[in-house]
């Protein structure tokens, strides 16, 4: 069955460092996308960035990158110059024969 | 404005007592689906419809009903809501290309005492 592990229940960065966020998945599916959605504390999700596995190259989008690596299934999402308002829970998703599946988050504080 | 609209927003009562949390959605999107999300287990799928008259479980049916009688809606349906069916429910629809992402409602605070 398809899966999304997301190994760190919760990261702190410094404001204006990198930081990245680990997303492992899951499929026998050739065809598949990876998101990540934003989740601050009033409760809404944000989608940040798309990836599909045929891909050539990772995805970015403003401060967000997302590292890629299809051997070893990974979708790690990193953001630069962090900020104050970083600060939220951001999960990682799978798309795949018009299903999603979620992995359980990951909780990040940015520091000032 | 493309937005799906999920009601009530906050819902606080008790054990046995059915419950409907309607979402509907302007942006003609085929999928649809519900989601509950508790701390340390992220969204949780709970029913899916690719289309009208099409639904499917996800990982935690049990105690849910749905229905998908058009296009735009997508009612979740408690019919005997449980303590332990306290959560944040969310609503989703997207297209079925795969690289559309999912748009979501605002979330459904539900508190079954």
């Amino acid at each position: 069955a398809q899966k999304i592990t997301q190994t760190q229940p919760g990261m702190f960065v410094q404001e204006k460092e990198a930081v990245t966020l680990d997303c492992t998945y899951d499929t026998s599916d050739p065809s598949y996308g990876l998101f990540w959605y934003k989740q601050p504390s009033s409760g809404e999700m944000i989608f940040l960035i798309y990836q599909g596995s045929y891909d050539q190259q990772n995805a970015t989008e403003g401060r967000y990158s997302l590292n890629f690596q299809k051997a070893r299934k990974s979708a790690n999402l990193v953001i630069s110059a962090s900020q104050l308002g970083d600060s939220a829970m951001y999960f990682c998703a799978m798309k795949y024969n018009n299903d999603m599946r979620f992995g359980a988050g990951t909780r990040l504080t940015v520091k000032p | 404005e493309a937005q799906v609209t999920q009601n009530p927003r906050y819902l606080i009562t008790v054990t046995g007592k059915k419950l409907t949390v309607t979402c509907s959605q302007n942006m003609n999107h085929e999928y649809m689906s519900w989601y509950r999300q508790d701390p340390g287990l992220g969204l949780r799928q709970i029913y899916y419809s690719m289309n009208v008259e099409v639904t499917d479980k996800g990982d935690v049916p049990e105690g849910y009903k749905v229905s998908r009688k058009e296009k735009r809606n997508f009612p979740l349906i408690l019919e005997s809501p449980s303590p332990n069916q306290t959560s944040l429910y969310f609503c989703a629809s997207s297209d079925r290309v795969r690289a559309q992402p999912q748009h979501f409602g605002d979330g459904t605070r539900l508190s079954i005492l």
